[in-house]
């Protein structure tokens, strides 16, 4: 079967660092998505792991385990405006993105 | 570059009507893929064209759907004898060889009453 795993709702603080993990069981994998999605608006590209690693990109950086099936998006120096759903996919042969449920992040002041 | 467009944003149909959707990818992109999203989930994958060929379908995607791609442009999906289970965020999103360009549209928000 193929399965997305990941946090339904988290909450930080203004300023802060926080880590969104994700376990993933799929056949074909080729790599780990992260996108963010604001309530009503599309999903938006953050980040794409296919090797083993850490890869930062300014305030957020994405790390992927290909053995452990395992991914986590890690955002720093949190923003009010950070407060959004962010959702883990699974990219298959053929293109197909399997997703997780979403992880609700509200940042508090 | 204006990014994958869909159109309309909103759709509010009665149950029964049949309603077409329109996804316009970036000019670049060879693939279209139509993805469903309902509240407080993930978005769910539907099918998914490269060129003018619809290369895979989900099971989600029952026989009173139909995508088309003629021209390996613009998609339509389409919803015949729409139900209330129908009602959801339907997501276009296109992308070159290079899945790093995977790019979604806004959506189209469909509610059937």
């Amino acid at each position: 079967g193929q399965n997305i795993d990941q946090p339904t709702e988290m909450t930080a603080t203004e300023g802060a660092i926080v880590q969104i993990n994700c376990t993933y069981q799929t056949s074909g994998f080729n790599g780990l998505f992260w996108y963010q999605q604001h309530a009503g608006e599309a999903p938006t590209f953050l980040s794409y792991n296919v090797l083993d690693g850490l890869e930062e990109k300014g305030r957020f950086s994405s790390f992927l385990s290909r053995s452990k099936g395992y991914s986590y998006l890690l955002l720093k120096e949190l923003q009010m405006k950070d407060s959004a759903s962010y959702l883990c996919a699974a990219y298959n042969q053929g293109g197909k993105l399997i997703f997780g449920q979403g992880t609700e992040l509200s940042v508090k002041p | 570059d204006t990014g994958v467009s869909q159109d309309p944003r909103h759709k509010i149909t009665k149950r029964g009507q049949n309603v077409t959707f329109r996804c316009d990818p970036i000019s670049e992109h060879n693939r279209l893929y139509w993805y469903r999203q309902t509240l407080g989930q993930g978005p769910e994958f539907l099918t998914y064209f490269q060129n003018e060929a619809q290369l895979e379908k989900s099971r989600l995607l029952s026989d009173r759907f139909s995508a088309e791609r003629p021209k390996g442009s613009f998609s339509t999906l389409e919803i015949q004898r729409t139900e209330q289970g129908d009602s959801a965020m339907y997501l276009c999103a296109s992308s070159d060889d290079r899945v790093a360009g995977y790019t979604f549209g806004s959506g189209t928000r469909l509610t059937v009453v």
